[in-house]
Protein backbone atom coordinates (compact mmCIF):
# COMPACT_ATOMS: atom_id res chain seq x y z
CA UNK A 1 0.00 0.00 0.00
CA UNK A 2 0.59 3.58 0.05
CA UNK A 3 2.07 4.03 -3.68
CA UNK A 4 2.59 7.43 -5.02
CA UNK A 5 3.21 7.98 -8.96
CA UNK A 6 4.92 10.60 -10.67
CA UNK A 7 5.15 11.43 -14.11
CA UNK A 8 7.05 12.61 -16.45
CA UNK A 9 10.39 11.00 -14.94
CA UNK A 10 12.14 12.54 -16.86
CA UNK A 11 11.54 15.56 -19.10
CA UNK A 12 13.82 18.04 -20.85
CA UNK A 13 12.21 21.18 -22.22
CA UNK A 14 13.43 24.53 -23.79
CA UNK A 15 13.88 27.60 -21.74
CA UNK A 16 10.37 29.88 -21.44
CA UNK A 17 8.54 26.80 -22.16
CA UNK A 18 6.20 25.38 -19.40
CA UNK A 19 6.32 21.75 -17.86
CA UNK A 20 3.63 20.02 -15.79
CA UNK A 21 4.21 17.36 -13.38
CA UNK A 22 1.79 14.83 -12.11
CA UNK A 23 1.40 13.36 -8.60
CA UNK A 24 -0.99 10.68 -8.04
CA UNK A 25 -1.66 8.68 -4.88
CA UNK A 26 -2.37 5.23 -6.04
CA UNK A 27 -3.99 3.24 -3.31
CA UNK A 28 -4.94 5.41 -0.57
CA UNK A 29 -6.60 9.37 -0.56
CA UNK A 30 -4.07 12.17 -0.39
CA UNK A 31 -5.67 14.65 2.08
CA UNK A 32 -2.25 16.67 2.26
CA UNK A 33 0.70 16.50 -0.77
CA UNK A 34 4.11 18.28 -0.69
CA UNK A 35 6.27 19.47 -3.26
CA UNK A 36 10.11 19.34 -3.03
CA UNK A 37 13.20 20.45 -5.43
CA UNK A 38 16.37 18.49 -4.48
CA UNK A 39 19.83 19.73 -6.59
CA UNK A 40 22.63 17.56 -6.95
CA UNK A 41 24.44 16.69 -3.73
CA UNK A 42 21.91 19.14 -1.83
CA UNK A 43 19.14 17.79 0.50
CA UNK A 44 15.46 18.22 -0.23
CA UNK A 45 13.76 21.17 -0.01
CA UNK A 46 9.96 21.40 0.98
CA UNK A 47 8.31 23.93 -1.81
CA UNK A 48 4.82 23.83 -0.96
CA UNK A 49 2.03 22.09 1.26
CA UNK A 50 -1.13 21.80 -0.53
CA UNK A 51 -4.68 20.51 0.72
CA UNK A 52 -6.91 19.27 -1.47
CA UNK A 53 -9.30 21.83 -2.20
CA UNK A 54 -6.96 24.27 -1.06
CA UNK A 55 -4.73 27.03 -1.99
CA UNK A 56 -1.19 25.76 -1.57
CA UNK A 57 0.91 27.01 0.84
CA UNK A 58 4.26 28.22 -0.56
CA UNK A 59 7.87 28.20 1.65
CA UNK A 60 9.67 31.42 1.76
CA UNK A 61 11.45 32.08 -1.27
CA UNK A 62 9.60 29.99 -3.61
CA UNK A 63 7.87 32.08 -5.83
CA UNK A 64 4.16 31.34 -6.32
CA UNK A 65 3.41 32.26 -9.68
CA UNK A 66 6.42 30.20 -10.95
CA UNK A 67 5.63 26.94 -9.87
CA UNK A 68 1.96 26.71 -9.67
CA UNK A 69 0.44 23.69 -7.56
CA UNK A 70 -3.04 22.93 -8.25
CA UNK A 71 -4.58 19.68 -5.85
CA UNK A 72 -8.06 19.17 -7.07
CA UNK A 73 -8.46 16.14 -6.04
CA UNK A 74 -7.68 13.59 -2.91
CA UNK A 75 -5.14 11.31 -5.23
CA UNK A 76 -3.89 13.94 -8.04
CA UNK A 77 -1.72 17.08 -7.25
CA UNK A 78 -0.17 18.98 -9.92
CA UNK A 79 2.78 21.17 -10.61
CA UNK A 80 3.61 23.54 -13.34
CA UNK A 81 7.09 24.84 -13.92
CA UNK A 82 6.12 28.45 -15.49
CA UNK A 83 8.62 29.77 -18.11
CA UNK A 84 11.15 27.46 -17.00
CA UNK A 85 15.18 28.08 -17.18
CA UNK A 86 17.91 26.52 -16.93
CA UNK A 87 17.89 27.28 -13.28
CA UNK A 88 15.22 25.42 -12.62
CA UNK A 89 16.59 22.11 -13.88
CA UNK A 90 16.49 20.17 -11.18
CA UNK A 91 14.99 16.78 -8.75
CA UNK A 92 11.36 17.81 -8.33
CA UNK A 93 9.68 15.31 -5.45
CA UNK A 94 6.01 14.69 -4.54
CA UNK A 95 5.27 13.47 -1.71
CA UNK A 96 1.71 12.32 -0.31
CA UNK A 97 -0.13 11.62 3.36
CA UNK A 98 -3.30 10.46 3.84
CA UNK A 99 -5.29 12.13 6.92
CA UNK A 100 -4.18 10.45 10.35
CA UNK A 101 -1.25 8.88 8.71
CA UNK A 102 2.22 8.77 10.60
CA UNK A 103 4.22 9.75 7.74
CA UNK A 104 4.06 10.53 4.02
CA UNK A 105 5.35 8.36 0.93
CA UNK A 106 7.32 9.67 -1.52
CA UNK A 107 7.30 9.68 -5.17
CA UNK A 108 9.78 8.35 -7.86
CA UNK A 109 10.75 12.01 -8.60
CA UNK A 110 10.56 13.49 -11.80
CA UNK A 111 14.34 14.78 -13.38
CA UNK A 112 13.92 18.46 -15.23
CA UNK A 113 16.61 19.58 -17.49
CA UNK A 114 15.88 22.83 -19.23
CA UNK A 115 17.85 23.86 -22.05
CA UNK B 1 21.29 27.77 12.22
CA UNK B 2 20.91 24.57 10.89
CA UNK B 3 17.43 23.14 12.44
CA UNK B 4 19.18 19.19 11.58
CA UNK B 5 22.19 18.56 11.51
CA UNK B 6 24.00 15.39 10.04
CA UNK B 7 27.92 14.45 8.87
CA UNK B 8 28.00 14.61 5.67
CA UNK B 9 30.35 11.83 5.21
CA UNK B 10 31.57 9.56 3.94
CA UNK B 11 30.62 6.68 6.12
CA UNK B 12 32.99 4.08 5.10
CA UNK B 13 32.47 0.07 7.16
CA UNK B 14 33.05 -3.26 6.05
CA UNK B 15 30.45 -5.56 4.95
CA UNK B 16 29.37 -7.16 8.05
CA UNK B 17 29.65 -4.14 10.45
CA UNK B 18 27.01 -1.96 12.17
CA UNK B 19 27.43 1.70 10.44
CA UNK B 20 26.38 4.44 12.78
CA UNK B 21 24.37 7.01 11.57
CA UNK B 22 23.38 10.15 13.57
CA UNK B 23 21.79 13.39 13.43
CA UNK B 24 21.11 16.33 16.11
CA UNK B 25 18.03 18.82 15.95
CA UNK B 26 17.53 21.88 17.21
CA UNK B 27 13.71 22.60 18.02
CA UNK B 28 12.66 20.59 21.21
CA UNK B 29 9.09 20.54 19.87
CA UNK B 30 10.30 18.45 17.48
CA UNK B 31 8.10 15.28 17.60
CA UNK B 32 8.03 12.54 15.53
CA UNK B 33 11.83 11.74 13.41
CA UNK B 34 12.22 9.77 10.41
CA UNK B 35 14.86 8.10 8.42
CA UNK B 36 15.50 7.64 5.08
CA UNK B 37 16.99 6.03 2.28
CA UNK B 38 18.24 7.74 -0.57
CA UNK B 39 20.18 5.64 -3.83
CA UNK B 40 21.77 8.17 -6.19
CA UNK B 41 18.95 9.40 -8.41
CA UNK B 42 15.99 8.09 -6.78
CA UNK B 43 13.87 9.51 -4.52
CA UNK B 44 13.80 8.95 -0.71
CA UNK B 45 12.13 5.37 0.69
CA UNK B 46 11.29 5.68 4.39
CA UNK B 47 13.25 3.03 6.31
CA UNK B 48 11.73 3.88 9.93
CA UNK B 49 9.98 6.86 12.23
CA UNK B 50 10.23 6.97 16.55
CA UNK B 51 8.72 9.38 18.66
CA UNK B 52 9.33 7.73 22.06
CA UNK B 53 12.66 8.00 23.65
CA UNK B 54 14.60 4.69 23.70
CA UNK B 55 15.16 1.96 20.92
CA UNK B 56 12.80 0.88 18.31
CA UNK B 57 14.27 -2.06 15.96
CA UNK B 58 13.01 -3.11 12.44
CA UNK B 59 14.99 -6.01 11.04
CA UNK B 60 18.61 -4.42 11.36
CA UNK B 61 17.68 -1.23 11.38
CA UNK B 62 17.68 0.10 15.01
CA UNK B 63 16.28 3.76 15.46
CA UNK B 64 17.29 5.18 18.68
CA UNK B 65 15.70 8.87 20.09
CA UNK B 66 17.01 10.58 23.04
CA UNK B 67 14.74 14.04 23.25
CA UNK B 68 16.90 15.43 26.33
CA UNK B 69 19.67 15.31 23.96
CA UNK B 70 18.27 16.25 21.15
CA UNK B 71 19.59 13.14 19.17
CA UNK B 72 18.67 10.70 16.76
CA UNK B 73 20.59 7.98 15.84
CA UNK B 74 20.17 5.18 13.13
CA UNK B 75 22.34 1.82 13.52
CA UNK B 76 22.47 -1.12 10.74
CA UNK B 77 23.59 -4.29 11.58
CA UNK B 78 25.35 -6.41 9.06
CA UNK B 79 25.61 -3.81 6.78
CA UNK B 80 25.59 -5.07 2.89
CA UNK B 81 27.05 -3.46 -0.47
CA UNK B 82 23.46 -2.90 -0.91
CA UNK B 83 23.31 -0.29 2.05
CA UNK B 84 25.52 2.11 0.29
CA UNK B 85 23.41 5.40 0.06
CA UNK B 86 22.47 8.60 1.77
CA UNK B 87 20.93 8.41 4.35
CA UNK B 88 18.42 11.52 5.54
CA UNK B 89 17.05 12.39 8.59
CA UNK B 90 14.00 14.39 9.22
CA UNK B 91 11.52 15.99 12.00
CA UNK B 92 8.46 17.18 12.00
CA UNK B 93 6.70 19.16 14.89
CA UNK B 94 3.29 18.36 16.90
CA UNK B 95 0.46 19.97 14.46
CA UNK B 96 2.95 20.10 11.20
CA UNK B 97 2.56 17.99 8.57
CA UNK B 98 5.88 19.01 6.58
CA UNK B 99 9.51 17.19 7.39
CA UNK B 100 12.59 19.19 7.94
CA UNK B 101 15.46 17.09 6.17
CA UNK B 102 18.86 17.21 7.58
CA UNK B 103 21.85 17.31 4.67
CA UNK B 104 21.92 13.63 4.69
CA UNK B 105 25.33 11.59 5.25
CA UNK B 106 26.71 9.13 2.68
CA UNK B 107 27.63 5.62 3.28
CA UNK B 108 29.55 3.28 1.44
CA UNK B 109 29.76 -0.46 2.53
CA UNK B 110 32.50 -2.43 1.44
CA UNK B 111 32.34 -5.95 0.08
Amino acid sequence: GAVVSQHPSRVICKSGTSVKIECRSLDFQATTMFWYRQFPKQSLMLMATSNEGSKATYEQGVEKDKFLINHASLTLSTLTVTSAHPEDSSFYICSARGSGADTQYFGPGTRLTVL
Amino acid sequence: QKEVEQNSGPLSVPEGAIASLNCTYSDRGSQSFFWYRQYSGKSPELIMFIYSNGDKEDGRFTAQLNKASQYVSLLIRDSQPSDSATYLCAWEGTGFQKLVFGTGTRLLVSP
